[in-house]
């Protein structure tokens, strides 16, 4: 089947924004997880889904950063008055199952400009 | 979480084997090591993952060491299709019971025609 699908690939979004991420994981997978990644830098860690439960999310910068995945499927990666330091590729990654020896999943990515 | 410390940049004569290395001093006994890579404009992409003993898949080797401290990502034979960011992972159980994958900055592997 389809592997891990993220909307839109491309964001523009003026300063002060609101911008809505989406990520579909792999069907049936039950963990999901969201990271920043910034140009030439290695992805950070911003949240994680097990099912619809936000488990961790000690990675979102601030307050204007919010996730969701209200069914366990689909989740969304918000971002409320977008700053220019907000830019970066967006990745969203899912697993099959929880575990330290499961193989993750990573979309293409949203690549979200501020300007 | 416990870090890990890799080569900023490495090079590899297409066809030769690579041996990309991580250092992992600070390794719990249930962390697992795991690789992943990176192509330009893509998504990581799964490598490899090994807990004591050596690995072995279509991808790639993987060797551990010993006292588990160290790390070797082995490409058989580099091809260009290989040039990417290496990814050297510790992925153990966060205080929030949580098991995400804390990324470094990696290995970018350079394959020269």
């Amino acid at each position: 089947g389809a592997g891990v699908s993220q909307s839109p690939r491309y964001k523009v979004a003026k300063r002060g924004q609101d911008v809505a991420l989406r990520c579909d994981p792999i069907s049936g997978h039950v963990s999901l997880f969201w990271y920043q990644q910034a140009l030439g830098q290695g992805p950070e860690f911003l949240t994680y889904f097990q099912n619809e439960a936000q488990l961790d999310k000690s990675g979102l910068p601030s307050d204007r950063f919010f996730a969701e995945r209200p069914e366990g499927s689909v989740s969304t990666l918000k971002i409320q008055r977008t700053q220019q330091e907000d830019s970066a590729v967006y990745l969203c990654a899912s697993s099959l199952v929880t575990g330290l020896n499961t193989e993750a999943f990573f979309g293409q990515g949203t690549r979200l400009t501020v300007v | 979480d416990a870090k890990t410390t890799q080569p900023n940049s490495m090079e590899s004569n297409e066809e030769e084997p690579v041996h990309l290395p991580c250092n992992h001093s600070t390794i719990s006994g249930t962390d697992y090591i795991h690789w992943y890579r990176q192509l330009p404009s893509q998504g990581p992409e799964y490598v490899i993952h090994g807990l004591t003993s050596n690995v072995n898949n279509r991808m790639a080797s993987l060797a551990i060491a010993e006292d588990r401290k160290s790390s070797t990502l082995i490409l058989h034979r580099a091809t260009l299709r290989d040039a990417a960011v290496y990814y050297c992972i510790l992925r153990g159980v966060t205080k929030t019971g949580a098991n995400n994958l804390f990324f470094g900055t990696g290995t970018r592997l350079t394959v020269i025609p």
